[in-house]
Formats: C-alpha cells, sequence, structure tokens
C-alpha cells in the first residue's frame, strides 16, 4: 500500500524558509486518481490544511498562508515539496503530509509526520 | 479558534455509548460538504476513522459510526474500550474559504 514519509531541517531559524520533502512509496505520484497535500499540527492543538498539488502542477493554498507557500512536485523522484517563508516561531509544528483522492475530500494516508521548530 | 466546533473533551465508561460533535456553518457542513472522522493516537499521524459522513474504511470496527444533519455532524463510539481513548478530528471542506477545515479536536477519556 501507499506509504508517505517526510524528510527535512527540524530547526529553523526566524525569518527563513521552511523547506520540507514528501517521498511517496508503493505507488506512483503521477498518478492522475490523487492529489498531494501538507497539514501541520502544533504542539497541543489542531490541525491545519496546508496546501495541495495534482501531479499536473496544479496548486490550492490554505488563503490565511498563500502569501508564504510553495508546493512542488518532482515526479521523477516520486516526491512533492512544502517551501513555507518568512517563518516565526507560529510556524513551529508537526508537518504532515498526505493523499486525497479526486473526487473526494478525505486525507488517506498520512505521512507520520516531522516536527519543525522556528527558534534562533 | 477552528472553522468546525468540536468540544474539548468528552468521558464515558468502558462499554458505554459516547458521542462527539462537530459544529459547522452553511459554508461547510450545511453546504452539503461531506465529514470525515480522524482518530489520533498520541504521537502518531490521524488515521482515517470515518468517512463521507457514515462510511468505514476497512479494519475499523463497526462500533465507530458517523452521522450528519444540517451545519452539524456526529461521531459516535459503542462499547467504549480502554483503547479509544485518545484525540478525534473531525474535517470537511468549507467553500467560503476554498479550502479544507478541521475541527479543534476532541480527547475522549475512558473512566
Amino acid at each position: 500500500q501507499v506509504q508517505l514519509q517526510e524528510s527535512g531541517p527540524g530547526l529553523v531559524k526566524p525569518s527563513q524558509t521552511l523547506s520540507l520533502t514528501c517521498t511517496v512509496s508503493g505507488g506512483s505520484i503521477s498518478s492522475g486518481d490523487y492529489y498531494w497535500s501538507w497539514i501541520r499540527q502544533p504542539a497541543g492543538k489542531g490541525l491545519e490544511w496546508i496546501g495541495r498539488i495534482y501531479p499536473s502542477g496544479s496548486t490550492n493554498y490554505n488563503p490565511s498562508l498563500k502569501s508564504r507557500v510553495t508546493i512542488s512536485i518532482d515526479t521523477s523522484k516520486n516526491q512533492f515539496s512544502l517551501k513555507l517563508g518568512s517563518v516565526t516561531a507560529a510556524d513551529t509544528a508537526v508537518y504532515y503530509c498526505a493523499r486525497m483522492a479526486v473526487g473526494f475530500d478525505y486525507f488517506d494516508p498520512w505521512g507520520q509526520g516531522t516536527l519543525v521548530t522556528v527558534s534562533s | 479558534q477552528s472553522v468546525l466546533t468540536q468540544p474539548p473533551s468528552v468521558s464515558g465508561a468502558p462499554g458505554q455509548r459516547v458521542t462527539i460533535s462537530c459544529t459547522g456553518s452553511s459554508s461547510n457542513i450545511g453546504a452539503g460538504h461531506d465529514v470525515h472522522w480522524y482518530q489520533q493516537l498520541p504521537g502518531t499521524a490521524p488515521k482515517l476513522l470515518i468517512y463521507n459522513n457514515n462510511n468505514r474504511p476497512s479494519g475499523v470496527p463497526d462500533r465507530f459510526s458517523g452521522s450528519k444533519s444540517g451545519t452539524s455532524a456526529s461521531l459516535a463510539i459503542t462499547g467504549l474500550q480502554a483503547e479509544d481513548e485518545t484525540d478525534y478530528y473531525c474535517q470537511s471542506y468549507d467553500s467560503s474559504l476554498s479550502g479544507w477545515v478541521f475541527g479543534g479536536g476532541t480527547k475522549l477519556t475512558v473512566l
């Protein structure tokens, strides 16, 4: 079955850019049947959808983060990536990648998550 | 402040039935968008529990069920077990925000 795995620096300085990659295994990211999303969760708090990408490169972003977010896809590596600019302590969270089937709007499966701390 | 409102906590004794509510608005649940539920065990990623209001993925016990009415949805858990003690989140799509939204989460305590 499909598995997702996040990777990237666990510590980012304020005002810099957070960069994460999600590697998909057990299936092709190029399949036109799925969107690929990023979701985050600050410690002890709820979940926030960040954005999603389709294999064509088409993206949708959370309006509250849109000015700072870029999601890209590399079908040759079966990966998609997140960049979040001008980070502050409020961006400290566990970041998850997840899959969404076309025509549906739930997330399944999810990666295990990776903690990113914004601190100098 | 989450777009979907859940009670911070609920509790029940082993074997009992509990429900977790998820209240939205006319731009999400009330607009007809489906509601989905996730179970998140400590230190792990959320796991899909109920999709499209009342459907269980393969492997999810039939003790878990979902319903939706108007601008709200509910997750019901019958025959409570100790292993059910964890966090639960609802999720839907919001037309006004043009994005996917979650509830703030509910911590279930099995007494």
